[in-house]
Parts: C-alpha cells; sequence; structure tokens
C-alpha cells in the first residue's frame, strides 16, 4: 500500500498568511493525488485532483503543486473560512490512502 | 442536482453487524463509483473501499477485506456497506461519496451527509 505523509500536522496562521502544506508518497503517484477541505462538524470537500486541478467553484487562493512522491496544497491570503483540516488522497494505487491531516488553526 | 442521502444513525453491539445505506439521485446512478470513507471520533479519514454499480466491481483494502461488503441496486439506485463483526474500534462515522468522470472516477467529488455508526456493549 502507498502511504501517505502530511505535514505539518497542525500549523497556526492568521488571515492574511499565506501557507503551504506537503504530502509525501511512500512510491510514485505520479499526478493521482486530491485534496480535501473539511471543516468542524462538515462532510469533506473536494479543492485539487490530478495533484493541481481546481474544482469548479473552489477560490483561487488554493493552488497544488507536485508530482510523483512530493505534493503541496498553497494557501495564498488566508481568509475566516480556511481554518479547516486539510487532508491529501493518493488514488494511483488500487487502494486510496489519506494522508494523516493537517489542522490549521488560527494564530 | 446531485445528492446522496444516508441511513440514519445505528448503535450496534460488539459482534453484530451493520449496513449502511446510501441512495443517490440527480443523475445516472451506473455511470460513477462510489467510495465510502469513515472517520472515527477526533481522528482523519479512512479510505474503507471503492465500488462500480455498473460492473459490481469492488476493490477493500486488506484490513477490512474479511469484514467489509459492498453492494449497490441498481433498482433503487442505492450503495450499501455492510460491516461485520463489530468491535469498539470501528465506531465512526461512514461516508458514502461519488466519483467524478473520467480519470478522476476515484476522487471523492460528492457526499453523503454520513452515518454515525456507535458500537457499545
Amino acid at each position: 500500500d502507498v502511504h501517505m505523509t502530511q505535514s505539518p500536522s497542525t500549523l497556526s496562521a492568521s488571515v492574511g498568511d499565506r501557507v503551504t502544506i506537503t504530502c509525501r508518497a511512500s512510491h510514485n503517484i505520479n499526478r493521482w493525488l486530491a485534496w480535501y477541505q473539511q471543516r468542524p462538524g462538515e462532510v469533506p470537500k473536494l479543492l485539487i485532483s490530478q495533484a493541481s486541478t481546481l474544482e469548479s467553484g473552489v477560490s483561487s487562493r488554493f493552488s497544488g503543486s507536485g508530482s510523483g512522491t512530493e505534493f503541496s496544497l498553497t494557501i495564498s491570503s488566508l481568509q475566516p473560512d480556511d481554518f479547516a483540516t486539510y487532508y491529501c488522497k493518493q488514488y494511483n494505487d488500487a487502494f486510496a490512502t489519506f494522508g494523516g491531516g493537517t489542522k490549521l488553526d488560527i494564530k | 442536482q446531485v445528492q446522496l442521502v444516508q441511513s440514519a444513525a445505528e448503535v450496534k453491539k460488539p459482534g453484530a453487524s451493520v449496513r449502511v445505506s446510501c441512495k443517490a439521485s440527480g443523475y445516472t446512478f451506473t455511470n460513477f463509483a462510489f467510495t465510502w470513507v469513515r472517520q472515527a471520533p477526533g481522528q482523519g479519514l479512512e479510505w474503507v473501499g471503492w465500488t462500480r454499480p455498473d460492473t459490481g466491481y469492488t476493490l477493500i483494502p486488506q484490513k477490512f477485506q474479511d469484514r467489509v461488503t459492498l453492494t449497490t441496486d441498481t433498482s433503487t439506485n442505492t450503495a450499501y456497506m455492510e460491516l461485520r463483526s463489530l468491535t469498539s474500534n470501528d465506531t465512526a462515522v461512514y461516508y458514502c461519496a461519488r466519483g467524478a468522470s473520467g480519470p478522476r472516477f476515484k476522487v471523492c467529488l460528492y457526499w453523503g451527509q454520513g452515518t454515525q455508526v456507535t458500537v457499545s456493549s
């Protein structure tokens, strides 16, 4: 199975900051990576697929990059709604796997 | 619009089984795959399995292979997840999610509201 390691596990930032979350795969997953956002008490939401393709309706403040084993999610100019937990997920392997999550909270 | 409506919360005793349903509407049921994901209290997301309604083909990781069955009913546009031999470690919110088109068939684009499964003696 492909193991996904996210870092950091928690991140404190302020409104207006630019932040980056990284995700490392144990094996080459090409660009088969998605990012999800989960606000407290809510259902997860797909933000990005294919490593860098923004989903319809998702703010352009979100961007994804990477391929192979190293990936990142960047949020430019944080807004109050962005404080949430973010998960990467690989779907290259037959069995998909999620990263452990990054909780982004207000400094 | 696409909707996934899951069954109500369940409380089960250790050793029992639970079946969670996910009724889909707003699209052609057989055109998109389903993923099942769970989230234990205060924990992250865990991939439980994936199924194609058109063929019945399923992918279930080894961790769950002996205990999980994924099925779909094309007559009622409903997907099901059955989990057997429950333990307290299975206490979680279980989500169904629908994939996207083309190469993104394994992403979770639309989500059900989640079903709380509590295992307690």
